[in-house]
């Protein structure tokens, strides 16, 4: 089973600023890492997939990159609407389809 | 629009069964492949279960094989997820969700509420 591994667990920041969130897999995943944001009370949605190809209707400000074992998630300027909880996901050794254990970017 | 309806969450006691279904439109259906996911309370993601279009192929965690069973009725547009011999362990919200490709969940329903004393 791949394990992914989020971090920070935790990410407080302000409006207009910058959030980067990591994900590490226990082994490569090439490029199939997908990237979802979940806020309270809601269902996840998707946003990223293939680690950088963007999902229908998200803003340019959300960008995803890397390889392998190494990904990052990039929000380039929060906006309050993106305070939420970030979880990755993996689709290329299965089953089981992995999450990641999610961060969560607070309001500093 | 797509919209995922997922239905039939309950209190149920340890060693039960329940059904929950998922009510599906605005796409086709037949040639989408479907999954479940779960969300302990407070809790982060977990993948339960991921049906082929067909209905042919069907995939699950470890923790849940042998207990749940995936399946779905493509003339009613409707996705099923049958669980017995439940544990508290399964307690969370269900989750319905469409797969874009292989593995990209790409919508997601309101999710469910299973909760086992």
């Amino acid at each position: 089973e791949i394990v992914l591994t989020q971090s920070p667990a935790t990410l407080s920041l302000s409006p207009g600023e910058r959030a980067t969130l990591s994900c590490r897999a226990s082994q490569s995943v090439s490029i199939y890492l997908a990237w979802y944001q979940q806020k309270p009370g809601q269902a996840p949605r998707l946003l990223i997939y293939d680690a950088s190809y963007r999902a229908t209707g998200i803003p340019a400000r959300f960008s995803g990159s890397g390889s392998g074992t190494d990904f990052t998630l990039t929000i380039s300027s929060l906006e309050p609407e993106d305070f939420a909880v970030y979880y990755c996901q993996q689709r290329s050794n299965w089953p089981p389809l992995t999450f990641g254990g999610g961060t969560k970017v607070e309001i500093k | 629009e797509v919209q995922l309806l997922a239905s039939g969450g309950a209190l149920v006691q340890a060693g039960g069964s329940l059904r929950l279904s998922c009510a599906a439109s605005g796409f086709t259906f037949t040639r989408t492949a479907m999954t479940w996911v779960r969300q302990a309370p407070g809790k982060g993601l977990e993948w339960v279960s991921l049906v082929s279009g067909s209905g042919d192929n069907t995939y699950y965690t470890d923790s849940v094989k042998g207990r749940f069973t995936i399946s779905r009725d493509n003339s009613k547009n409707t996705l099923y997820l049958q669980m017995n011999s439940l544990r508290a362990e399964d307690t969370a919200i269900y989750y319905c969700a469409k797969d874009g490709n292989l593995g990209i969940f790409d919508f997601w329903g309101q999710g469910t509420l299973v909760s086992v004393s």
